[in-house]
């Protein structure tokens, strides 16, 4: 059974810093990799897919890198502002999905920055 | 568009009730899922439809009931509401390999 998990579940910047989000599965056999964003009350936002023959993606100041083979992805975070203040999750589909796309989703890592 | 929608914003049952949670969308995707979020924790898919008339178990089905007559609404059944219930569901759907979410129903169950 594919497990997701993210560290840390909690994670407090000052504004204009550098930072990564880590995100670990235990079942390599994935198809892709998405990192959502969810804002408090309100549902989740993709923001980056990495497909399985993907090394890496990036959008803005958003850039999230899979190894596969490990079993990990990272996202990385520029210059963080107070408005990239959310709940990240990533979740991975499992190859072989011929139904939809059913996700197993990490537990979210809280980013607050300060200004 | 609007996306996907989802009513109630808020709901609280007493042990035993049943109720349904709507969602629609109107971006003519042919995937919906429901799923719940416990505090803390990641996302559990309860149900899912590939399209109109087919629904299929996630991975915590017990206890919810599903329908899908039309492509825009996949409504979420609680028949004996019980407080291991309690939780935030959020609809979603999907063409391609990127889901949209609703913005939830929080459902207490006392």
């Amino acid at each position: 059974k594919q497990e997701v998990t993210q560290i840390p579940a909690a994670l407090s910047v000052p504004e204009g810093e550098n930072l990564v989000l880590n995100c670990s599965f235990t079942d390599s056999a994935i198809y892709n990799l998405q990192w959502f964003r969810q804002d408090p009350g309100k549902g989740l936002t993709s923001l980056l897919l990495i497909q399985s023959s993907q090394r890496e993606q990036t959008s803005g100041r958003l850039n999230a890198s899979l190894d596969k083979s490990s079993g990990r992805s990272t996202l990385y975070i520029a210059a963080s502002q107070p408005g990239d203040s959310a709940t990240y999750l990533c979740a991975v589909r499992p190859r072989g999905e011929t139904s939809g796309s059913r996700l197993t989703f990490g537990e979210g890592t809280q980013l607050t920055v300060n200004p | 568009n609007a996306g996907v929608t989802q009513t109630p914003k808020f709901r609280i049952l007493k042990i035993g009730q049943s109720m349904t949670l709507q969602c629609t969308q109107d971006m003519n995707h042919n995937y919906m899922y429901w799923y719940r979020q416990d505090p803390g924790m990641g996302l559990k898919l309860i149900y899912y439809s590939v399209g109109a008339g087919i629904t299929d178990k996630g991975e915590v089905p017990n206890g919810y009931n599903v329908s899908r007559s039309t492509t825009e609404d996949f409504p979420l059944r609680l028949e004996l509401a019980a407080p291991s219930q309690t939780s935030v569901y959020f609809c979603a759907s999907s063409l391609g390999d990127t889901q949209y979410f609703g913005p939830g129903t929080r459902l207490t169950v006392l």
